[in-house]
């Protein structure tokens, strides 16, 4: 009964290719975000959805295309992998922003 | 838009120490300030939040203060222990359904048994 799953755990691929991870939440939560850890650490957010809709849309290449089917999902597809894109993805979920988000375990990317 | 910043990068402390992390933000209308734990290949966890109506928050071990006319908060670890090595992460956030938590850079805290 984990709360926000994502899969796959691991993604190992060559440049070129076009990926898509998947994210699931079930605690009821409206808000779902994507956050890229690059190899400094840093949190950096891509995309916020409220209810199926996009509201934050971080200067991100249009490589990276977000969809929510419904305020319990939300994927993420790559088109043209690049080197650059290697990192850990972090799917959350949280109540508004005005709570915690609950993370999902994460989805290390090397792009080769 | 927001800006976290967060200090030190690193902090290295003997077993029963205590830590102090600190982060300043730089929008006033800001109102939840989470933190967050990241153990070694793990999913970042949130360990306290304080909101701006309150100063300080205590949960065991762990205390956040807020000052918001400085705009900036601390996190306290009291009688540190080796498990509590990790990075740790502050976030700032207007709290409204249009926003999101801005994250300072992390701090990598090591507690030397």
């Amino acid at each position: 009964d984990t709360a926000v799953s994502q899969t796959p755990k691991y993604l190992v691929t060559q440049m070129g290719n076009d990926k898509s991870i998947k994210c699931e939440q079930n605690l009821g939560h409206d808000t779902m975000y994507w956050y890229k850890q690059d190899s400094k650490k840093f949190l950096k957010i891509m995309f916020s959805y409220n209810n199926k809709e996009l509201i934050i849309n971080e200067t991100v290449p249009n490589r990276f295309s977000p969809k929510s089917p419904d305020k319990a999902h939300l994927n993420l597809h790559i088109n043209s992998l690049e080197l650059g894109d290697s990192a850990v993805y972090f799917c959350a979920s949280s109540q508004g922003t005005a709570y915690g988000y609950t993370f999902g375990s994460g989805t290390r990317l090397t792009v080769v | 838009g927001e800006n976290v910043e967060q200090h030190p990068s690193t902090l290295s402390v003997q077993e029963g120490d205590s830590a102090v992390i600190k982060c300043t933000y730089s929008d006033s209308a800001s109102n939840y300030f989470p933190w967050y734990k990241q153990e070694l290949g793990k999913r970042p966890q949130l360990i306290i939040d304080i909101r701006s109506n309150v100063g300080e928050k205590k949960d065991q071990r762990i205390a956040v203060t807020l000052n918001k006319t400085a705009k900036h908060f601390s996190l306290h670890i009291t009688e540190t222990q080796p498990e509590d090595s990790a990075v740790y992460f502050c976030a700032a956030s207007k709290g409204t359904n249009a926003g999101k938590s801005t994250f300072g850079d992390g701090t990598t805290l090591t507690v030397k048994p």
